[in-house]
């Protein structure tokens, strides 16, 4: 079965701590492998795509990088506003067609 | 550009009513979509288009409907509305199955 699990499900950090959100997944035919941020209220917020292993991206204090089993969003001397929820999405061959996968997401607080 | 808009923000519904959730885009995208978000649970594709006149089910399509005669409109129809159907909904469009998906700021139902 398709699958994506983000861990850990919850993190607290306190403001300038750096740290890593994880996203693992086991899916067939891996086409991309997206990062959102979500916050309460809204919609999700697009962040990076990864198309590839070894492929990393960067914005501002955020940067994903992608491995053949597993994403890693790292965060660096994160402030109060970082705060929100990190989803996951795999892109991936299913049933004949494509399919995104989501997680669950990462609750991130950080906190002055 | 406006993106990705939703109505209504909220509503309350009865068991058995119905009611057509509305979504728009204005980035002339071809594939659109529909998510529903319960709570500690990943998004879950309920259904989606890939271009006016063309629509099929994703993950959870039971309940619910969908048309798309134009390529900005998609809207999600709940014909007997169930307990089971509260829910965040949110739709999403994108240019291609592999490109970002942009997210609207989501209708949340409630079903009593």
């Amino acid at each position: 079965e398709d699958q994506v699990t983000q861990s850990p499900e919850a993190l607290r950090l306190q403001e300038g701590e750096s740290s890593s959100l994880n996203c693992s997944y086991t899916v067939s035919g891996l086409r991309g492998l997206f990062w959102y941020r979500q916050d309460p209220g809204k919609g999700p917020e697009f962040l990076f795509t990864l198309y590839s292993a070894g492929e990393e991206k960067e914005k501002e204090r955020l940067k994903a990088t992608l491995t053949k089993k597993e994403s890693f969003l790292h965060i660096t001397a994160p402030k109060p506003e970082d705060s929100a929820t990190y989803l996951c999405a795999v892109l991936h061959s299913g049933a004949g067609s494509y399919q995104l996968t989501f997680g669950k997401g990462t609750k991130l607080s950080v906190i002055p | 550009n406006a993106g990705v808009t939703q109505t209504p923000k909220f509503r309350i519904l009865k068991i058995g009513q119905s009611m057509t959730l509305q979504c728009a885009q204005d980035m002339n995208h071809n594939y659109m979509y529909w998510y529903r978000q319960d709570p500690g649970m990943g998004l879950k594709l309920i259904y989606y288009s890939v271009g006016a006149g063309i629509t099929d089910k994703g993950e959870v399509p039971n309940g619910y409907n969908v048309s798309r005669s134009t390529t900005e409109d998609f809207p999600l129809r709940l014909e007997l509305a169930a307990p089971s159907q509260t829910s965040v909904y949110f739709c999403a469009s994108s240019y291609d199955y592999r490109e970002t998906q942009y997210f609207g700021p989501g209708t949340r139902l409630l079903v009593l």
